[in-house]
């Protein structure tokens, strides 16, 4: 089952607002994935996190790696339209050695909605 | 290279029929995983692949999962005797084989399964 708890489970908000969201695990996580997938179609990568308390951005995106190895978190600032889509964080299965890359569990998601 | 390419996009079948789903990882990666996604969830792990040999099995839902890629390029994913509860997104992603990318997955656009 799912071992990455995201919240919120979805938002509502205005075109131009920013927005936060989290991950959560109960296991310590070496790598954080975040990905976003729109209507039938396969996630996309987002940003990639190797190091505890790193920061990483990619435009209007913001990722932390939780300096617990617990946690991530995703922040996209001056939302617009296109945002829209289903959020997704991801870590390699707890415990998994090296021959285990891209065996990945996955949060259930954060559903972001942007109203012009 | 355009990425990974799944086909067919969605298939509709009626229970008990077999099925099968072609995935066309990159072709510079020599990993390749298949993931099941259900409405409202993540993806969960299913297979995956090094060149031909198929390293994990033990997260096939059932004996009537199969998957092959026996030349190290294209895989396929069988379900036998389909049920309604195989409904669901089947999506394929490869990786290189090592280094810091290993764990970050590019997944093709999914293939769509409706089990009447």
């Amino acid at each position: 089952g799912q071992q990455l708890n995201q919240s919120p489970q979805s938002m509502f908000i205005q075109e131009g607002e920013d927005v936060s969201m989290n991950c959560t695990s109960s296991s310590i996580f070496n790598t954080w994935l975040w990905y976003k997938q729109e209507p039938g179609e396969g996630p996309v990568l987002l940003i990639a996190l190797y190091k505890a308390g790193e920061l990483t951005s990619n435009g209007r995106l913001t990722a932390q790696f939780g300096i617990t190895r617990k946690d991530s978190f995703l922040n996209i600032s001056a939302s617009i339209p296109s945002d829209v889509g289903i959020y997704f964080c991801a870590g390699p299965f707890p415990n998994a050695g090296g021959t285990s890359y891209g065996k990945l569990t996955f949060g259930q998601g954060t559903i972001l909605t942007v109203h012009p | 290279d355009t990425g990974v390419s799944q086909d067919p996009r969605h298939k509709i079948t009626k229970r008990g029929q077999n099925v099968t789903f072609r995935c066309d990882p990159i072709s510079e990666h020599n990993r390749l995983y298949w993931y099941r996604q259900t409405l409202g969830q993540g993806p969960e792990f299913l297979t995956y692949f090094q060149n031909e040999a198929q390293l994990e099995k033990s997260r096939l839902l059932s004996d009537r999962f199969s998957a092959e890629r026996p030349k190290g390029s294209f895989s396929t994913l069988e379900i036998q005797r389909t049920e309604q509860g195989d409904s669901a997104m089947y999506l394929c992603a490869s990786t290189p084989r090592g280094g810091p990318g290993a764990n970050v997955l590019t997944f093709g656009a999914g293939s769509r399964l409706t089990v009447l």
